[in-house]
This record gives C-alpha cells, structure tokens and sequence, in this order.
C-alpha cells in the first residue's frame, strides 16, 4: 500500500501567487515525521521543512507552511509569494517512530511558476 | 562547510560490468543513507549506516549490490554485473541523528547500455 500519496503530478501557478502542494500519509504508528524536498532540474534533494506526528503547531520556514491536518492524515505544502526559483520538483516523505531510519517517499509533484 | 558529496556524478557503463561509486557525508554526520530514484520516482530507500556498521538493508539491495563504510566516514555503493535495469540516479545522504532531516548530495547518475 502507498504509504506517501501525492495527487498532483504537475502544478502551474502565476509568479507571486500562493500554492498548495497535496500530500497525504498512512501509518499505524503514533510516532512519526513528515519532510518536504525540494528537487530542481540539477538533481540534488534540497531539505524544506519537517513536521512531527507530536508537534502541536504547523510548521513554517521562511515562504514554507506545512498545513498538518492529522485526523485526515495530510500534511500539505504551502509556499507563499511563489518565485520562478521555486519551478522544481517536490517530495513529500515520512519517516515511522520506532526506530525506523528511511524515509519513504511519494512520487512528486512537478511545479511551474510562471512569470 | 561542505555539503554531502558524490563521486562520480555520472556513470555509463555497459551491461555486465561492475561500477562503484563514492558518498562522503558531512563530517559530523554519523548516519549515512543510500537511495535509488529512477525517471518519474521519489527516491527510493536502498541501506542504512551508523557510523561503520550497516544497520539496514532494503529488499530493492540484490545480491549483486554490496555497500560499505569501513571507518565511518565515506562509503561506497557498488554494483556488480549490472544491467539495464540498474540505470537510475543514486543518492546518498547523511544525518547527525534520527530526529533531524537527512540532507543529500547531488547524486550519481548510472547509465548502463
């Protein structure tokens, strides 16, 4: 079973404008933590922003939100003021409690910002 | 500082030849993982290090994949007798501890014809 669902396989949005990247979860273990990569054309996975299953507030980072609605196991990306730089391909990933060290992720989403 | 490092960043190799490539993590890091992202895919987690000693191996890890980190600093991902369906972008990352993001090194991306 997908453990990481992202619905989206491409997002196009006009520069400057808000976007929400979908991702939802499944996992029977109380203790977990949710990431957001970011993948550019060069490759390299870029570390965005982290979530735990125990966190009592929505993590944000700079322009990145991550919208934690954990009765509906979803754990959405949301970028502010989106930028031309920010054309890439993005993960969503988790990682389960119990000791549990890879990540496991869903298969992207590709966003275009355009000018 | 410098990040997570890879060498080579691109392999072509043919079919039935061995390749090795090389991961050195950030220096503090004492964690060390490998993955595998073929076109159109997330990442995929292949094996685990803590410090020298690999503490987890995926199903995706065949026999023919053998991976080490003899002093707890690099590590090496090698591939004996490769085939087509070895081609694919591999990437190693590294983390200071369980609780804290991995961070990834650019990759290498293996062609084998």
């Amino acid at each position: 079973a997908q453990k990481i669902t992202q619905t989206q396989p491409g997002m196009f949005v006009q520069e400057k404008e808000a976007v929400t990247l979908d991702c939802t979860y499944d996992t029977s273990d109380p203790s977990y933590g949710l990431f957001w990569y970011k993948q550019p054309s060069s490759g390299e996975m870029i570390f965005l922003i982290y979530q735990g299953s125990y966190d009592q507030q929505n993590a944000t980072e700079g322009r990145y939100s991550l919208n934690f609605q954990k009765a509906r196991k979803s754990a959405n990306l949301v970028i502010s003021a989106s930028q031309l730089g920010d054309s890439a391909m993005y993960f969503c990933a988790m990682r389960e409690g119990g000791g549990a060290q890879k990540l496991v992720f869903g298969q992207g989403t590709r966003l275009t910002i355009n000018p | 500082d410098t990040g997570v490092s890879q060498d080579p960043r691109h392999k072509i190799t043919k079919r039935g030849q061995n390749v090795t490539f090389r991961c050195d993590p950030i220096s503090e890091h004492n964690r060390l993982y490998w993955y595998r992202q073929t076109l159109g895919q997330g990442p995929e987690f292949l094996t685990y290090f803590q410090n020298e000693a690999q503490l987890e191996k995926s199903r995706l890890l065949s026999d023919r994949f053998s991976a080490e980190r003899p002093k707890g600093s690099f590590s090496t991902l090698e591939i004996q007798r490769t085939e087509q369906g070895d081609s694919a972008m591999y990437l190693c990352a590294s983390s200071v501890t369980i609780f804290y993001e991995q961070f990834f090194g650019p990759g290498t991306r293996l062609t084998v014809l």
